[in-house]
């Protein structure tokens, strides 16, 4: 399968805490993105990174990836109620094709 | 800038009956995507256009559904005839692959409920 896995499926944390989901990969890509779906809603591109690439942030946001061990994190620093969605890492190989996973579910609790 | 319009955003039909969605990508975005996504699932990726021409369509039930993109602009994704399994989200994406510029628009996704 070329699908990343997210982990953990689900997670839960207070307010102003922060919050980690990793993502793992099995092939070569050329980036891998995350992505917010809030319920009921379509996806919101958050980031993307590149192969070459090992850390990126954006605002709250902070992304890593590993290419030797296939794998990517997301982290949310200073998280609050209004984070609360799902979170998918989306990769990326030949052609623009992007193959999701079946992403992390995170509630932040006010 | 307008996003990527998608209609209806919610379908109920029966079990062997057809059913169409219509995408509108983003103005000058070469590429479009069709996404299924059942509940508490990721996104599946369906069939990719690249302007009006088929990228990948390997996961696409060729024998129910079928997709077109005429004159490299609007999309319709048909199903038929549908299955109870065919109840889920179909989202359009589309991007515009310049360079620094990878990511996916997504429309709302039509809700389809199959009975």
């Amino acid at each position: 399968s070329q699908q990343g896995e997210e982990d953990p499926q689900a997670l839960s944390i207070q307010e102003g805490e922060n919050a980690t989901m990793n993502c793992s990969y099995k092939t070569s890509i050329n980036n891998l993105q995350w992505y917010r779906q809030n319920s009921g809603r379509g996806l919101v591109h958050l980031i993307l990174i590149r192969s070459n690439e090992r850390e990126k942030h954006s605002g709250r946001l902070r992304v890593t990836l590993d290419t030797s061990k296939k794998s990517s994190s997301l982290l949310i620093t200073a998280s609050r109620a209004a984070d609360t969605a799902s979170y998918f890492c989306a990769t990326e190989y030949n052609f623009n094709k992007f193959y999701f996973g079946s992403g992390t579910k995170l509630n932040v609790k006010p | 800038e307008a996003g990527v319009a998608q209609s209806p955003r919610y379908k109920i039909i029966e079990k062997r009956q057809s059913v169409a969605f219509w995408c509108n990508p983003i103005s000058g975005h070469a590429t479009l995507y069709w996404y299924q996504q059942i509940l508490g699932q990721g996104p599946k990726l369906l069939i990719q256009f690249q302007n009006n021409g088929v990228v990948d369509d390997s996961q696409l039930p060729k024998d129910r559904f079928s997709a077109e993109r005429l004159k490299g602009v609007d999309s319709t994704l048909k199903i038929q005839p549908a299955k109870l399994e065919d109840s889920a989200v179909y989202l359009c994406a589309s991007s515009q692959r310049a360079p620094g510029q990878a990511e996916a628009f997504f429309g709302q996704g039509t809700r389809l409920t199959v009975v």
